[in-house]
């Protein structure tokens, strides 16, 4: 199947630093990506919709200039959580459709911890 | 809206036995739905992914049904194994907007030698 990447795997920081997260698709283009947040035990919490050369789509309750997502690219969605606090922590996963977002398998990348101090 | 229920929450089972899993879903204008496993602490696994169209896809010991005018699939699996443990997810598309998935909360399970 298709390869979608996330970097870092973990990352712990400081109260009141932003955190960068990446998601790539490896061997397709993506033009949707989805953010989606786990808390434990849980279920995954859509975040945003990433569209490619245009602004996101947050849902409901998700605060854009908290949760930053960025999609330069048809390969690569970068979420930052600015100014982080321990309520932040969570564990963070991006996904993407080969071939655009009405069409076929969802792909997920392998996740990203989130642990603020 | 749509809304994705998993039965059961959790299920703990001995080595062999065969397994079915339970999605249901609200509103039956669906792309697709698809089966996921997820470890702890890891990404999503995509396991089956069934089109509207389609009724069933196999896959080893895997199998998966779909009957969408009752909002129903369904994730069988065969002799079941202790590498098998995982929390499986089922996900539907809709057909609107970026084809969004929902997520039911999954089931828990545990194979046991």
């Amino acid at each position: 199947g298709a390869v979608v990447s996330q970097h870092p795997s973990r990352v712990i920081c400081k109260s009141g630093t932003s955190v960068k997260i990446e998601c790539r698709s490896l061997d397709f283009q993506a033009t949707t990506m989805f953010w989606y947040r786990q808390f434990p035990k849980q279920s995954l919490m859509l975040m945003a919709t990433s569209n490619e050369g245009s602004k996101a789509t947050y849902e409901q309750g998700v605060e854009k200039d908290k949760f930053l997502i960025n999609h330069a690219s048809l390969t690569l969605s970068t979420l930052t959580v600015t100014s982080a606090h321990p309520e932040d922590s969570s564990f963070y996963i991006c996904s993407a459709r080969p071939g655009g977002p009405n069409t076929g398998e969802l792909f997920f990348g392998e996740g990203s911890r989130l642990t603020v101090l | 809206k749509q809304e994705v229920t998993q039965i059961p929450a959790a299920l703990s089972v001995p080595e062999g036995e065969n397994l079915v899993l339970n999605c249901s879903f609200t509103d039956s204008a669906i792309y697709n739905l698809q089966w996921f496993r997820q470890d702890p602490g890891k990404g999503l696994t995509s396991l089956l992914l069934i089109q509207s169209s389609q009724r069933e896809q196999t896959s080893g010991r895997l199998n998966a049904s779909l009957d969408k005018s009752s909002g129903r699939s369904t994730l069988y699996i065969a002799a079941s194994q202790p590498g098998d443990s995982a929390t499986y997810l089922c996900a539907v598309s809709g057909t609107g907007g970026s084809y969004i998935p929902t997520f039911g909360r999954g089931t828990s399970l545990i194979v046991h030698p």
